[in-house]
């Protein structure tokens, strides 16, 4: 299997600062996918990198592909309660399935 | 959204019996999914179906068996349950033509 690193595990901040949440594989990956979820539901898709060095905005979402395609960066600016959640990475296998990192806990405090 | 149920959506039960998880779609997707979700492990794939009668082992497929006589139903089976079972089960389905998974609200099965 071919691991994804998520760092870090839990991170807790105050409404308005900015962070940082790393995906990190030894393996090159065709593609990676941010996931977040809320407590009592299942994931939901916020976007699919694709190309080396991609970057994509989503609101106050960033996110980055690493040129060598083995890692990858979520950057939320200005960060609000509504942001609480679980954020996963994932990269694709065979037959679509999902490979998952250990998700990031992040906890926004008003 | 893509239509997904997942039922029970709670559930507990003793060691050694048996529990079978359902899921339900209703948008016709060809490719489901069984994860389970534990803490400081994501979620890890058990097995999945890449059509009707077509199903194979995913990565902790020890312990559960799956079915999947019609499009729309995905079941679940732990034989004999177990305590490391215990855990949030999720669907999950896919179109041929994308790599974006359709989640279900989740099952927390608790075995005792």
């Amino acid at each position: 299997t071919q691991l994804l690193e998520q760092s870090p595990q839990f991170l807790s901040i105050q409404e308005g600062e900015n962070l940082t949440v790393y995906c990190n594989s030894s393996s090159v990956f065709s593609s990676l996918q941010w996931y977040r979820q809320e407590p009592g539901e299942g994931p939901v898709l916020l976007v699919t990198v694709v190309t080396g060095g991609e970057v994509k905005k989503l609101k106050r979402l960033t996110f980055q592909f690493g040129d060598a395609r083995k890692d990858s960066s979520l950057h939320i600016t200005a960060a609000q309660p509504g942001d609480t959640g679980l954020y996963l990475c994932a990269r694709s296998g065979n037959t679509g399935k999902l490979i998952f990192g250990q998700g990031t806990t992040l906890q926004v405090k008003p | 959204d893509a239509g997904i149920t997942q039922s029970p959506r709670h559930k507990v039960t003793e060691t050694g019996t048996p529990v079978t998880l359902r899921c339900h779609q209703t948008e016709n997707h060809r490719y489901m999914y069984w994860y389970r979700q534990d803490p400081g492990h994501g979620l890890r794939l058990i097995h999945y179906s890449y059509g009707v009668k077509d199903t194979d082992k995913g990565e902790v497929s020890d312990g559960y068996s799956v079915s999947r006589s019609k499009t729309e139903d995905f079941l679940l089976t732990l034989e004999s349950a177990t305590s490391s079972q215990t855990s949030v089960y999720f669907c999950a389905t896919r179109t041929p033509s994308t790599d974006t998974q359709y989640f279900g609200p989740g099952t927390r099965l608790t075995v005792l």
